[in-house]
This record gives structure tokens, sequence and C-alpha cells, in this order.
């Protein structure tokens, strides 16, 4: 049973350009999480995810951000017009239930030049 | 809002060494507590946790006790090895998995 996959793990943009980051829940899973980790800080929740629901979106910037978890397919966090502040690490995790244990991905490292 | 403190790295041990990572948190309500682990190109794995106070969590030789007087969950472990370096991660949790709050991170390095 393969881990969370996120892909890609590297990802460079120039400032205008749009990221998307996709995440591959364990099998199974229907719970799927995104956090952010920008430098020198710790892991920020941003939303939470089931099949084609957005449960929780609180720590999603307002502009700019979204994400979505289709029924087929993985999971995608999607920046427009990415800035140089938006440079960070992005986590996805997933779990079973959204009280059992979490499993995250080796995230993918996003740099806006 | 809720956040947690972690000890700032990275730290560097001799292999058999005693460790300590420290973790102090500020939350409402009573929070679970965990502590995560990254190993080199791999991604976080939970490593222990606990739901209430004065519990021990414990997996692979370490150990945290959640101290709600000291609002704390420190990391120990007697004897490190090698293969324990890694970047360690507390975090705090109040609604199950989502909206985990975490700490900076404290990158491990154990020497031979």
């Amino acid at each position: 049973n393969a881990g969370v996959m996120q892909n890609p793990r590297h990802l460079v943009r120039r400032r205008g350009q749009e990221a998307r980051l996709r995440c591959s829940p364990m099998k199974g899973h229907s719970h799927v999480y995104w956090y952010r980790q920008l430098p020198e800080e710790g892991l920020k929740f941003m939303v939470y995810l089931q099949k084609e629901n957005i449960i929780d979106e609180s720590g999603m910037p307002k502009e700019r951000f979204s994400a979505e978890f289709p029924k087929e397919g993985p999971s995608i966090l999607r920046i427009q017009q990415v800035v140089r502040g938006d440079s960070a690490a992005y986590f996805c995790a997933s779990s079973l239930t959204d009280k059992t244990e979490a499993f995250f991905g080796q995230g993918t490292r996003l740099t806006v030049v | 809002g809720d956040s947690v403190t972690q000890m700032e790295g990275p730290v560097t041990l001799s292999e058999e060494a005693f460790l300590t990572i420290n973790c102090t948190y500020t939350a409402t309500g009573y929070p679970s507590l965990f502590w995560y682990v990254q190993y080199p190109g791999e991604g976080l794995q939970l490593l222990l946790k606990a739901t209430k106070a004065d519990d021990k969590g414990s997996n692979k030789g370490f150990e945290a006790t959640y101290r709600k007087e000291t609002t704390s969950f420190h990391l120990e472990k007697g004897s490190v090895q090698v293969s324990d370096s890694a970047v360690y991660f507390c975090a705090l949790g109040n609604f199950g998995n989502e909206k985990l709050t975490f700490g900076t991170g404290t990158r491990l390095t154990i020497i031979p």
C-alpha cells in the first residue's frame, strides 16, 4: 500500500504563473488535509477536504488559492498568479476518518522566482 | 490562538547520548499532543501522542508526557542512534486531524 504521494517534489514558477500541486491519498482514505510551511515557521493548516467537498478552508488565503478533491483522481492545490511569498513547502496528509492517524506525504517545495 | 514552541535546532549528539527536545504550547480547551518525525526524503510520520493530562506517549524508545501544569510535552530518549537523525515536530490538535498546530521543527543529527 503506497503512502501519500505528492508531486511534483520541487516546483519552480515565475511570478504571475500558476502552480498546481497534486496529492494522491493512501488507498481507501477519503479525508485530505493541506498544510503550508513557510521558511523558519511550523506547518500551518490550510484546508480539509473529503471527496468532492471542502469541509474547512479557514486556513486558506482568500485570494488566488483553491483546492479540490474530485471523485476520481488526486487532490489539487492550485495557486494562481504566484508571488515570492508563496515560496514554501506544501504538505498533504490523508486519513481514513477524521479521528484516525493522518499520514503525510513528502511535500512539494514551491519556489517562486 | 493555539501555538507550539519548540526547542530550536539544529541539535547534534553523539550516539548513545540522552536526548531531550523541549516543546511547550498554548491552547484553549484540552488538546491532544503529538510528536511527528520526518526522516530524510520522507513525509512526516506520527511518532507518539497523548490525549489527556499526565498521559505518556511512547514509541521506538521515545517518550513524552503531557504536562498540563507546565503546558509542556518534551520528547526524550535515553540512548539515541544514528538512525534517529531526522526532523522532529511537536503539534497539538483540538478537533482530531484537522487544524493541527505545529512547531517549527527541530533537526537532530546523531554522529557515530
